[in-house]
């Protein structure tokens, strides 16, 4: 079955971007029946969604993240991206990505998680 | 604050029925937006429990089940077990953020 996996760096300075990459293996991530989402969750709170995209078309931001993301797929590597502009310790939290289906359906499956921490 | 309200934390002993509710408004449940379940425990990563407000994805048991009523939805568990301890997350969409939000989670303890 589809699994996905997060991987980037762990630590990232105040001001810089933040980076990670998503490799979902065991389907193709270019299908026009799923899409491709990034979560985070602040340490000890709730789940905030970030943004989405197909693996053709426009993404789909958080209005309150907007102005700071940009996402990405790149099919020949069955790899989405993140990028996080001008990161804060705010934007200290564990990221997710997961598969949400066109139908509506919930996201499912997730990765496991990476922790990204914001911090001098 | 979450969009989507749920109680910080409900309990029930072993065998009991707990229900955890999930309440919105008109920009999201009560705009007919379907409603999902997830099931967190510490340290993994969420997992769906409920999609389309009752629908259970094949490895779920029967024990969960999902309702939506309004702009309110609830997710029951009944024959609680000890290994249902975890954090317990609703979602949904809401029109006027033009986001998918989640509730601020529930963690179930089985006393």
């Amino acid at each position: 079955q589809v699994q996905l996996q997060e991987s980037g760096p762990g630590l990232v300075k105040p001001s810089q971007t933040l980076s990670l990459t998503c490799t979902v293996s065991g389907g193709s991530i270019s299908t026009g029946s799923y899409y491709w989402t990034w979560i985070r969750q602040h340490p000890g709170k709730g789940l905030e969604w970030i943004a989405y995209m197909y693996y053709s078309g426009s993404p789909y931001y958080n209005p309150s993240l907007k102005s700071r993301l940009i996402i990405s797929v790149d099919t020949s590597k069955n790899q989405f991206f993140l990028k996080l502009r001008s990161v804060t310790v705010a934007d200290t939290a564990v990221y997710y990505c997961a598969r949400g289906s066109n139908l509506e359906r919930g996201f499912d499956p997730w990765g496991q998680g990476t922790l990204v921490t914001v911090s001098s | 604050q979450s969009v989507l309200t749920q109680p910080p934390s409900v309990s029930g002993a072993p065998g009991q029925t707990v229900t955890i509710s999930c309440t919105g408004n008109s920009s999201n449940i009560g705009a007919g937006y379907d409603v999902h379940w997830y099931q967190q425990f510490p340290g993994t990563a969420p997992k769906l429990l409920i999609y389309e407000n009752n629908y259970r994805p094949s490895e779920v048991p029967d024990r969960f089940s999902g309702s939506k009523s309004g702009t309110s939805a609830s997710l029951a568990i009944s024959g609680l077990q000890t290994e249902d301890e975890a954090d317990y997350y609703c979602q949904s969409y809401d029109t006027n953020l033009s986001a998918w939000v989640f509730g601020g989670g529930t963690k179930l303890t089985v006393l």
